[in-house]
């Protein structure tokens, strides 16, 4: 079995300071572990991918994250935020060897302050 | 290359009506995804097709929703009858790949908008 958590359901930041999004998973195989964004009435995109190569991985806008086995978490940072980056943001688990069945966390809502 | 494709992008229907949706997946990517995103919470997987054959539907409500594709290629979502509690964003995803070679991303649509009155 598999499964995700966000640890934050809301955080609040200002625009310029860093921003951290926590995400630990649970996974009984080497997962493949993803990042999306979604925007106010929007699709879901995909901002970054650890599938088994570099432990950090760097996405698009600035957005980066790394893979800890030890501590089975996958938190997502930028160093500077943003008023664009204010959006939902979703942690999902692929398990591969498992059930192959791509696992959502419940998402965080990142606020960004001028 | 184009992204997925999904019809209708909103719909209002009453309770115990019926409403289908669509999806077009990106050329060649064999795997189709249909979410529910309920307000306020992440998606929920409906149903997960490999070409033509389903892969997972166990949470799909099976007394009132159907899914197909047809072909390996496009699917359609349907509920009948609808409830209050339908009301959701449908979300479809395709992916090129998963399993023991390594799982691709999911691309997603822009959903559908299901307000059931």
């Amino acid at each position: 079995a598999q499964s995700v958590t966000q640890l934050d359901s809301h955080v609040s930041v200002s625009e310029g300071t860093p921003v951290l999004l926590r995400c630990n998973y649970s996974s009984s195989y080497s997962p493949s572990l993803f990042w999306y964004v979604q925007h106010p009435n929007k699709g879901l995109q995909l901002l970054l991918k650890y599938t088994s190569a570099a432990t950090l991985v760097k996405g698009i806008n600035g957005f980066e994250a790394e893979f800890k086995k030890s501590e089975t978490s996958f938190h997502l940072t930028k160093p500077s935020a943003h008023m664009s980056d204010a959006a939902e943001y979703f942690c999902v688990v692929f398990a591969s060897g498992g059930s192959y069945i791509p696992t959502f966390g419940r998402g965080t809502s990142l606020i960004v302050h001028p | 290359e184009a992204g997925v494709a999904q019809s209708p992008r909103y719909k209002i229907i009453e309770k115990r009506q019926s409403v289908a949706f669509w999806c077009n997946p990106i050329s060649g990517h064999a795997t189709l995804y249909w979410y529910q995103q309920i307000l306020g919470q992440g998606p929920k997987l409906l149903i997960q097709f490999q070409n033509n054959g389903v892969v997972d539907d166990s949470q799909l409500p099976k007394d009132r929703f159907s899914a197909e594709r047809l072909k390996g290629v496009d699917s359609t979502l349907k509920i009948q009858p609808a409830k209050l509690e339908d009301s959701a964003v449908y979300l479809c995803a395709s992916s090129s790949r998963f399993g023991q070679e390594g799982n691709s991303p999911l691309h997603f649509g822009n959903g559908t908008r299901l307000t059931v009155t």
